[in-house]
C-alpha cells in the first residue's frame, strides 16, 4: 500500500528566504507525482506535475524534483513572499489513484 | 472557464438523512474521483470512476455510494448521514491516461448533527 509521508508538517519562515519541502513515498512504482497549493477553506491548485520519467519541472519561483528509486520529491520556493503563505500537498499516482500526503503549512512573514 | 464545479458548497444534515453532492466537469475528462479531507489526516480517496458507467471503491469507500451516468457527472451519495462524515468533499477529474494532472473543485462543506 502506497504511503505518502511530508515532512515538515509545519513551517515558518521571514520573507526572502529559499525553502524545500519534502515529499517521501514507499512505493517507487509510479505514473508521475504532482505538486498542489491550498489556500484555507480552498480547493486545490496545481503547482507542478513530474512524470515518471522526468527528474525535475520548473515554473517561476518553484522547482520541484523527483528521485523515484529513493522515493523521493522536494519543492523548492525560491525567494520566499507572504503570498506563498498556504499548505502545499504532494500526491503520487500508483494505477488509477492519486495518494496524497497530509501536508506542509508554511507561512511566510514579511 | 468552469473547470470542476461542486454542488452544493455548504450543507447541514442530520444524523440519519440523506443528500448527493453533484460534481460537473467540463474538460471532457475520463477520470473522476470523490476525496475527503479531514484535520490531520489529509485527503483520502472515497470512490472515484475512470469512465462513463464505472465506478470504483478507494480507501474510505464505506457509507458513500456513487454514480457516473453521464460522463461530465458524478454524483456522491450519502444514504444514512453520520456524524463522523462531517467533512470537507473535493471532487476531482483528470484524462483518460496514467500521466495526466488532476484538476480539483472548490469543495462542499458537510456538517451532520
Amino acid at each position: 500500500k502506497q504511503e505518502v509521508t511530508q515532512i515538515p508538517a509545519a513551517l515558518s519562515v521571514p520573507e526572502g528566504e529559499n525553502l524545500v519541502l519534502n515529499c517521501s513515498f514507499t512505493d517507487s512504482a509510479i505514473y508521475n507525482l504532482q505538486w498542489f497549493r491550498q489556500d484555507p477553506g480552498k480547493g486545490l491548485t496545481s503547482l507542478l506535475l513530474i512524470q515518471s520519467s522526468q527528474r525535475e519541472q520548473t515554473s517561476g519561483r518553484l522547482n520541484a524534483s523527483l528521485d523515484k528509486s529513493s522515493g523521493r520529491s522536494t519543492l523548492y520556493i525560491a525567494a520566499s513572499q507572504p503570498g506563498d503563505s498556504a499548505t502545499y500537498l504532494c500526491a503520487v499516482k500508483n494505477t488509477d489513484k492519486l495518494i496524497f500526503g497530509t501536508g506542509t503549512r508554511l507561512q511566510v512573514f514579511p | 472557464n468552469a473547470g470542476v464545479t461542486q454542488t452544493p458548497k455548504f450543507r447541514v444534515l442530520k444524523t440519519g438523512q440523506s443528500m448527493t453532492l453533484l460534481c460537473a466537469q467540463d474538460m471532457n475528462h475520463e477520470y473522476m474521483y470523490w476525496y475527503r479531507q479531514d484535520p490531520g489526516m489529509g485527503l483520502r480517496l472515497i470512490h472515484y470512476s475512470v469512465g462513463e458507467g464505472t465506478t470504483a471503491k478507494g480507501e474510505v469507500p464505506d457509507g458513500y455510494n456513487v454514480s457516473r451516468l453521464k460522463k461530465q457527472n458524478f454524483l456522491l451519495g450519502l444514504e444514512s448521514a453520520a456524524p463522523s462524515q462531517t467533512s470537507v468533499y473535493f471532487c476531482a477529474s483528470s484524462p483518460g491516461t496514467n500521466t495526466g494532472e488532476l484538476f480539483f473543485g472548490e469543495g462542499s462543506r458537510l456538517t451532520v448533527l
